[in-house]
């Protein structure tokens, strides 16, 4: 099945130690978003690739990094994580359609806990 | 600017019982509409969508329709089940862009 896929599931790093998340997909989607949702809130967008093209939001820290080195693949770096990053990290897709069909397709998500 | 706004939860109902969640929304051009379903732990899966006024999507006994006129999208069952208890999530989009959730509302279905 084609899919969204985000290893690890569960990810404990320390303060101040970098950390990577990965995500792939097997969808073929141009479009690429990470977003960080912490307990009981609405899913908050990061940054996306729309192709290779990196699109931040005014509001994301410069501590948040991304890298999309091809179509299928995505990492996000946290580069000195805090105890506010703590947070469930999911990756979502999307394709440019015609039709204005532009739902995304969510992965499973990382739990990051940072100790 | 864009915006979503959900009825807030928790929503507890009884199995089989009639379910609505509320969604309102703002927006600056004509977006589609989604609502988005969470279990615990996992991502967020679509569960319905409609991309014009007056569509409806329809998914699992779940209905909402694009109105235009109360700029709404209510999310309704008509017989909720145990396993429908997760969080629900309304939210708008345009082409390849940002997406605008709305706070998301817990639904508990006891037996």
């Amino acid at each position: 099945d084609a899919m969204v896929i985000q290893n690890p599931r569960y990810q404990v790093t320390q303060f101040g130690k970098p950390v990577t998340l990965s995500c792939s997909q097997t969808l073929n989607h141009n479009v690429m978003y990470w977003y960080q949702q912490k307990s009981s809130q609405a899913p908050k967008l990061l940054f996306h690739y729309y192709d290779k093209d990196f699109n931040n939001e005014a509001d994301t820290p410069d501590n948040f990094q991304s890298r999309r080195p091809n179509t299928s693949f995505c990492f996000l770096d946290i580069r000195s994580p805090g105890l506010g990053d703590a947070a469930m990290y999911l990756c979502a897709t999307s394709r440019e359609t015609s039709g204005g069909e532009n739902e995304q397709f969510f992965g499973p998500g990382t739990r990051l806990t940072v100790l | 600017g864009d915006s979503v706004t959900q009825m807030e939860g928790p929503v507890t109902l009884s199995e089989e019982a009639f379910l609505t969640i509320n969604c309102t929304y703002t927006a600056t051009g004509y977006p589609s509409l989604f609502w988005y379903v969470q279990y615990p732990g996992e991502g967020l899966q679509l569960l319905l969508k409609a991309t014009k006024a007056d569509d409806k999507g329809s998914n699992k006994g779940f209905e909402a329709t694009y109105r235009k006129e109360t700029t709404s999208f209510h999310l309704e069952k008509g017989s909720v089940q145990v396993s429908d208890s997760a969080v629900y999530f309304c939210a708008l989009g345009y082409n390849f862009n940002k997406f605008y959730f709305g706070s998301g509302t817990k639904l508990n279905v006891k037996p």
